[in-house]
C-alpha cells in the first residue's frame, strides 16, 4: 500500500499569502493518479486537481498542482478567505489511499 | 447536475451490520463508465477508501475491510449500497458515496456524507 504523508500538518497564513502544501508518497506514484481535494467543516471533499496538475471544473487558477514520482505539491498563489480549509491528496496505484491532510488556517 | 445522497441509520449497535444506500440523481449509474465508491472519515481524521463498484456489479474492496464489506448496485433504482458487518466503535465515521473516474481514479462528485455512530 502506498502511504501518503502530507506536510505541514497545519499552515497558518494570512489572506493574500501564498500557500505551498506537500504530499510525499512512500513509493513512486504515476502523475496520472494523483489528486487533491479541499474540505471545509461539515462538508464533503471537493475535487481540486487531478492528474497531479489538471484543475477540476470550476476551480480558480490560483490553485495549481505539480510534482512527480514521490513528491507532489499543491500551491495556492494568493489565499482568499474561502480557501481556509483542509486539503488532502489521494493516489491510485495497486490500491487507492489518501494523505492525512493539511489544515490551512487564518494567521 | 449529478447529485449523490447517502441514506441509512445514524446509529448502529456493536457487532451488528451497517447498511447505507446512495441514490444517484441527474445521471444514470448504468449509462456511464464510472465506478461508484464509498469513503469514510472518522471525526477529525483522514479519509479512507472502503471500495467501489461498476454498474455491471464488479467490485473492489479495501483489503483491510474486505472481510466485512459488501457493495452492491441496483440500476433500476439508480442506487448502490454498502453493507458492513460486525461493526465496532472504530467504524464510527462520516460515510460518503462518490463517483470515481475509471481511468484516472479520482472522485469528482460526492454525496454530502452521513454520520454513523456505533454505540450500544
Amino acid at each position: 500500500e502506498v502511504v501518503l504523508t502530507q506536510s505541514p500538518g497545519t499552515l497558518s497564513l494570512s489572506p493574500g499569502e501564498r500557500a505551498t502544501l506537500s504530499c510525499r508518497a512512500s513509493q513512486s506514484v504515476s502523475s496520472n493518479y494523483l489528486a487533491w481535494y479541499q474540505q471545509k467543516p461539515g462538508q464533503a471533499p471537493r475535487l481540486l486537481i487531478y492528474g497531479a496538475s489538471s484543475r477540476a471544473t470550476g476551480i480558480p487558477d490560483r490553485f495549481s498542482g505539480s510534482g512527480s514520482g514521490t513528491d507532489f505539491t499543491l500551491t495556492i498563489s494568493r489565499l482568499e478567505p474561502e480557501d481556509f480549509a483542509v486539503y488532502s491528496c489521494q493516489q491510485y496505484g495497486s490500491s487507492l489511499t489518501f494523505g492525512g491532510g493539511t489544515k490551512v488556517e487564518i494567521k | 447536475q449529478l447529485q449523490l445522497q447517502e441514506s441509512g441509520p445514524g446509529l448502529v449497535k456493536p457487532s451488528e451490520t451497517l447498511f447505507l444506500t446512495c441514490t444517484v440523481s441527474g445521471g444514470s449509474l448504468s449509462s456511464s463508465n464510472y465506478y461508484w465508491g464509498w469513503i469514510r472519515q472518522p471525526p477529525g481524521k483522514g479519509l479512507e477508501e472502503i471500495g467501489y463498484i461498476y454498474y455491471s456489479g464488479s467490485t473492489y474492496y479495501n483489503p483491510s475491510l474486505a472481510s466485512r464489506v459488501t457493495i452492491s448496485v441496483d440500476t433500476s433504482k439508480n442506487q448502490f449500497s454498502l453493507k458492513m458487518s460486525s461493526v465496532t466503535a472504530a467504524d464510527t465515521a462520516f460515510y460518503y458515496c462518490a463517483r470515481l473516474h475509471p481511468v484516472m481514479y479520482y472522485f469528482d462528485h460526492w454525496g454530502q456524507g452521513t454520520l454513523v455512530t456505533v454505540s450500544s
